[in-house]
């Protein structure tokens, strides 16, 4: 079973929609992190969590929300999902005496119309 | 804000080549620095880890380099295989946060 796991794969939406994407991990981290990628932009950080009580935003958390229910859970809404937030979606993790060292999960490709 | 760069944004090669993956950033205060591999469809592996106090770290046919000072790191695959296609990504980690580049799209023909 994979370490890091995101739900769903993929996702068909449509603009103004409420979108829940969920990451579960049994690697033990404390650190978990919610990326996007889009073409010829690379990846950037939206929201990162150092433990259960800590929520941080990243470079580019406007429109988006997050969630940490526990230390392996970490979700990622989006309100009011727009067309320009389609994209793919990854969800990492890192363990406190390692954070530069990240796992990923395999993404969420994220599309709304 | 850290700035990434990669160069070539795509490269073909015939297996067997040696050949070299550059990446800049243009804030050098930076504390480690990660080289990762995503498949299409895929999420991201590491390869390898940079501390900040290295200059280079080595995995099997992988060699990676950095240099602070001028904000750069190379990425350098030896002998190269068809495995080896894929899309190579930096990631320099500045203030609790990684910043990655466009990445190489690494095509290694038969």
């Amino acid at each position: 079973d994979a370490d890091v796991t995101q739900t769903p794969r993929n996702r068909i939406t449509k603009t103004g929609k409420r979108i829940m994407l969920e990451c579960s991990q049994t690697k033990g981290h404390d650190r978990m992190y919610w990326y996007r990628q889009d073409p010829g932009l690379g990846l950037r950080l939206i929201y990162y969590s150092f433990d259960v009580k800590d929520i941080n935003k990243g470079e580019i958390s406007d429109g988006y929300s997050v969630s940490r229910q526990a230390q392996a859970k970490f979700s990622l809404s989006l309100e009011s999902a727009i067309p320009n937030q389609t994209a793919l979606y990854f969800c990492a993790t890192s363990d406190w005496d390692h954070p530069y060292e990240q796992f990923f999960g395999p993404g969420t490709r994220l599309t709304v119309l | 804000k850290q700035e990434v760069t990669q160069i070539p944004a795509a490269l073909s090669v015939p297996e067997g080549e040696n050949l070299v993956l550059n990446c800049s950033f243009t804030d050098s205060a930076i504390y480690n620095l990660q080289w990762f591999r995503q498949d299409p469809g895929k999420g991201l592996t590491s390869l390898l880890l940079i501390q900040s106090s290295q200059r280079e770290q080595t995995s099997g046919r992988l060699n990676a380099s950095l240099d602070k000072s001028s904000g750069r790191s190379t990425l350098y695959i030896a002998a190269s295989q068809p495995g080896d296609s894929a899309t190579y990504l930096c990631a320099p980690e500045t203030g609790n946060q990684f910043y990655f580049g466009t990445g190489t799209s690494l095509t290694v023909i038969p």
